[in-house]
């Protein structure tokens, strides 16, 4: 158990529909990540927040959204959803702003099926 | 496009047989890591090397880095079937807009028959 929580664990909706997806962090992480994984595209890091504040960007796009709560909680909006956004979308943490500090730790995923 | 590239895609050995994997990078790093994942499930970080080191050990995993060549290579010694898993490289890449993000290559599939 890595002590990085995601919900919800499946979750199969329509297209052009929004979705949220949740993770807490473990406890004492600042930093908070989120990748999508998909077979043809692999792991693609999509953003990064710090202590509630953006830190890094990558291949997002702009129907997705995302933040940090004060409690360092963290969602992931995904909107106007297409069959192409189909995928297992992770949430990693690590204690400091840079992942040269060392480890991520994965949550399981939310597994997005958009029919 | 993935930062790091593994190779073989896949692999698959007897139990008792040991695993080489193989990653390819193109820019400078802070930092190397190995990452295992089984099938449908989160990553789980096994080792991390550092830019300033050529091989570190942990357990039955020895891992090398060759800056010169953008190259690391994971050795799993003795492999069980429990280490059957994706395996994947992920590169800590220094400075300009990657501040603080890991890229990931695309893994190898490492099956390992009793």
């Amino acid at each position: 158990d890595s002590g990085v929580t995601q919900t919800p664990k499946h979750l199969i909706t329509a297209t052009g529909q929004r979705v949220t997806l949740r993770c807490s962090p473990r406890s004492g992480d600042l930093s908070v990540y989120w990748y999508q994984q998909s077979l043809d595209q692999g792991l693609q890091f999509l953003i990064q927040y710090y202590n509630g504040e953006e830190r890094a960007k990558g291949n997002i796009l702009e129907r997705f959204s995302a933040q940090q709560f004060p409690d360092l909680h963290s969602e992931l909006n995904l909107s106007s959803l297409e069959l192409g956004d189909s995928a297992l979308y992770f949430c990693a943490s690590s204690v400091g702003d840079s992942a040269n500090t060392g480890e991520l730790f994965f949550g399981e995923g939310s597994r997005l099926t958009v029919l | 496009s993935q930062q790091g590239e593994e190779d073989p895609q896949a692999l698959s050995i007897q139990e008792g047989e040991n695993a080489t994997m193989n990653c390819s990078y193109k820019t400078s790093i802070n930092n190397l890591q190995w990452y295992r994942q089984n099938s449908g499930r989160g990553l789980v970080h096994l080792i991390l090397i550092r830019s300033n080191e050529r091989e570190k050990h942990s357990g039955r995993l020895r891992v090398t880095l060759d800056t010169s060549k953008k190259s690391s290579s994971l050795l799993i010694t003795a492999s069980r079937a429990a280490d059957t898993a994706s395996y994947f490289c992920a590169t800590d890449r220094r400075g300009g807009t990657s501040y603080g993000k890991l890229t990931f290559g695309q893994g190898t599939i490492l099956t390992v028959h009793p």
